[in-house]
C-alpha cells in the first residue's frame, strides 16, 4: 500500500470546517483514498473513501486532486466530539482479488476548541 | 443492526497465562480483521480470516499467537504464556467482503493486561 504523509497535529475552533490534508504522492491507478478516525481509546470509525472523485456523505466530504496525488477530508462544522487522531489510508482494489487489511499511519491528531 | 462485538472489553493475566480474545462480527459479514494497538502506538495489522479460512497473517507473530473464525460462533484471538511486552489493545473489524471498497467496521476493543 502507498505511504501517507500527514501533519501530526492540528486545531480547529468548533463550529469551523476542518479541513486535514494527506499526500499520497505514490498512489497507482487501483488504490483508493479512505479516511477513519479514532476517538480516545475506542475502536477506529469509517468516514469516507474515494477514488479520484469527490465525495461527500453525512460526516464529511472528500476533496482528491486531479493528480490523486493529495486528498483533503473536510468536516464542514467541526464539533467538540469530532476531536480525534484521523488516518488517511490508500488501499489496492484488486479486481477478483481480495486483500482488506488497513494499514494505519500516525494521523492527524485533530483538537476542535470551544 | 448491533455493530462488531469484543469481549472481554477488559482483560487481566499474569504473565505466563493464556488470553482469550472474541469478536463476533456485525450481521452478514463474513470478514474478520484483528489489530493490536500497544500504548502510545497507532494500529498495526495482525490477521485477516473469512470464516474456516485465515486469508492474511502478516502482521501475526510467529509465535504465541493464533486466530480462527469457524464456521459457527466467534472469531478467537488467542495468545499463549503472555509476557508484558502483549498489554495493549485488541481491535477487531468486520466487513461485507473482502474487497477493499467494502469498509471495516470496529469493535469496542479489548484492552489486555498483563501482570
Amino acid at each position: 500500500d502507498a505511504k501517507t504523509t500527514q501533519p501530526p497535529s492540528m486545531d480547529c475552533a468548533e463550529g469551523r470546517a476542518a479541513n486535514l490534508p494527506c499526500n499520497h504522492s505514490t498512489i497507482s491507478g487501483n488504490e483508493y483514498v479512505y479516511w477513519y478516525r479514532q476517538i480516545h481509546s475506542q475502536g477506529p470509525q469509517y468516514i469516507i473513501h474515494g477514488l479520484k472523485n469527490n465525495e461527500t456523505n453525512e460526516m464529511a466530504s472528500l476533496i482528491i486532486t486531479e493528480d490523486r496525488k493529495s486528498s483533503t477530508l473536510i468536516l464542514p462544522h467541526a464539533t467538540l466530539r469530532d476531536t480525534a487522531v484521523y488516518y488517511c489510508i490508500v488501499r489496492v482494489n484488486i479486481g477478483g482479488t481480495s486483500y482488506g487489511k488497513l494499514t494505519f499511519g500516525q494521523g492527524t491528531i485533530l483538537t476542535v476548541h470551544p | 443492526n448491533a455493530g462488531v462485538m469484543q469481549n472481554p472489553r477488559h482483560l487481566v493475566r499474569r504473565r505466563g497465562q493464556e488470553a482469550r480474545l472474541r469478536c463476533s462480527p456485525m450481521k452478514g459479514h463474513s470478514h474478520v480483521y484483528w489489530y493490536r494497538q500497544l500504548p502510545e502506538e497507532g494500529l498495526k495489522f495482525m490477521v485477516y480470516l473469512q470464516k474456516e479460512n485465515i486469508i492474511d497473517e502478516s502482521g501475526m507473530p510467529k509465535e504465541r499467537f493464533s486466530a480462527e473464525f469457524p464456521k459457527e460462533g466467534p472469531s478467537i484471538l488467542r495468545i499463549q504464556q503472555v509476557v508484558r511486552g502483549d498489554s495493549a489493545a485488541y481491535f477487531c473489524a468486520s466487513s461485507r467482503s473482502g474487497s477493499s471498497y467494502n469498509e471495516q467496521f470496529f469493535g469496542p476493543g479489548t484492552r489486555l493486561t498483563v501482570l
